[in-house]
């Protein structure tokens, strides 16, 4: 299967250590997105990547929060200090090129803060 | 950012019956896709369909279909003949900015229970 891929699947740490997530898009796709989603709510939108370049940022993604595609490939979600409202869903979503609009999500990363 | 609402947090419909489910956005682009997606128990986001607002007719994908009104806001989904693997969470999504590429604002969800 050639799918969206995200690891880990599952992430428990304490309130204060930083966490790297990773996201595999499907093969050539060229725009990258990473999205959260806490409980009874739908994703929000953090950032996303046009090949290598992080193009868009919401207001959500604060200063603990960094992405990276150095490649153009593969991208990966750090947060640092981790807070125990950074507890959510982190969604990772790509498509071909600008033009064919229809995301594909990966799995997702559930984050656990305690 | 764009916004997108789901009034309905919950909708129940009996086996091979059919629901509707409804959403209102805001966007002030001209052109731009909609989708919904949904997400069943523990598994990823899938397409269920999308409607590109240019387009006046409305988006048919086998049992599912959109009555989209585009002065109204409006984009709501129609599922026919419910089977019961339908169940799952139902987001509706608009663009965050620019017409669709540029990631997606989504709605809060309309969990749909299909009742055998």
């Amino acid at each position: 299967d050639t799918g969206v891929s995200q690891d880990p699947r599952h992430k428990i740490t304490k309130r204060g250590q930083n966490v790297t997530f990773r996201c595999d898009p499907i093969s050539e796709h060229n725009r990258l997105y990473w999205y959260r989603q806490t409980l009874g709510q739908g994703p929000e939108f953090l950032t996303y990547f046009q090949n290598e370049a992080q193009l868009e940022k919401s207001r959500l993604l604060s200063d603990r929060f960094s992405a990276e595609r150095p490649k153009g490939s593969f991208s990966t979600l750090e947060i640092q200090r981790t807070e125990q409202g950074d507890s959510a869903m982190y969604l990772c979503a790509s498509i071909p090129f600008q033009g064919q609009e229809t995301q594909y999500f990966g799995p997702g990363t559930r984050l656990l803060v305690l | 950012a764009q916004t997108v609402t789901q009034s309905q947090p919950e909708m129940s419909v009996q086996e091979a019956e059919t629901v509707t489910l409804s959403c209102t956005y805001d966007t002030s682009e001209s052109d731009y896709y909609l989708f919904w997606y949904k997400q069943p128990p523990s598994r990823q986001m899938i397409l269920v369909i999308r409607q590109e607002a240019y387009k006046q007719q409305n988006a048919t994908e086998n049992r599912f279909s959109v009555n989209f009104q585009k002065a109204a806001k409006s984009f709501s989904l129609k599922i026919s003949d419910s089977q019961l693997g339908d169940a799952a969470m139902y987001f509706c999504a608009c663009p965050y900015s620019g017409g669709g590429a540029d990631g997606l604002t989504f709605g809060k969800g309309t969990h749909l229970i299909i009742q055998p």
